[in-house]
């Protein structure tokens, strides 16, 4: 079965700093990659996804996302981060060979940005 | 355009009792699935209802069930509460494609269901 790693639990940023968050899974085929953020008393609100093509994915807010085929990885960046992306962020893959059309989360990586 | 919508939003029960969640769809959606989020953790896959049938599920035991209704809402059902059911509950849904090379899942906001 795959898993899915954020090992950054909890970062602490100052605004307009350049944020990195990591996210690695562990299967070997075919995969749909996605980051969903969740806002202080909001629900869980999809960030950006990957299914093919372009590795280097851009969601709303200005995030993007790299997916390393070969590292088995989906980072998501922001060039500079502001107060109001103070959030939880999830990553999630679905394994597409599987036949399975259900989200692997990891645990989360908790950011809080500092005015 | 409604987005995903989840009812109740907070529920307190006891250790034994029964609970029925709901959840409505995104309009245009005719997948739903459940999901329970424990404190401080990713949300965990239940199952997963199109037309009317359960067609996958993760690693939770026959105490939760659920439906499908013909107008896509869904409900999910559990029994003989534990303290370890205390969860954020979360619904999701989706369109199926074919091939589910572009499902994406949208969430609703929650039942926080707390067990004692």
């Amino acid at each position: 079965a795959q898993s899915v790693s954020q090992h950054n639990h909890h970062v602490i940023l100052s605004e307009a700093a350049s944020l990195e968050l990591g996210c690695n899974y562990s299967y070997g085929g075919t995969v749909n990659l996605f980051w969903y953020v969740q806002y202080p008393g909001q629900h869980l609100q999809l960030l950006l996804k990957y299914f093919s093509g372009d590795p280097l994915v851009k969601g709303i807010k200005g995030f993007e996302a790299e997916f390393i085929k070969s590292k088995f990885s989906f980072n998501l960046r922001k060039p500079s981060v502001q107060w109001s992306d103070t959030a939880e962020y999830f990553c999630a893959v679905n394994a597409m060979d599987t036949g399975r059309r259900a989200l692997t989360f990891g645990s989360g990586t908790r950011l809080q940005v500092q005015p | 355009d409604a987005g995903v919508t989840q009812s109740p939003t907070h529920l307190i029960k006891t250790r034994g009792q029964q609970v029925t969640l709901r959840c409505s769809p995104k309009s245009g959606h005719d997948t739903v699935s459940w999901y329970q989020q424990a404190l401080g953790q990713g949300p965990q896959f239940i199952f997963q209802y199109y037309e009317e049938e359960e067609r996958q599920r993760g690693n939770f035991p026959d105490r939760f069930s659920g439906h499908q209704f013909p107008n896509y809402s869904s409900e999910l059902n559990v029994n003989a509460l534990l303290l370890g059911d205390s969860a954020l509950y979360l619904c999701a849904s989706s369109l199926r494609g074919t091939s589910g090379s572009t499902d994406t899942q949208y969430f609703g906001p929650g039942t926080r269901l707390t067990v004692l």
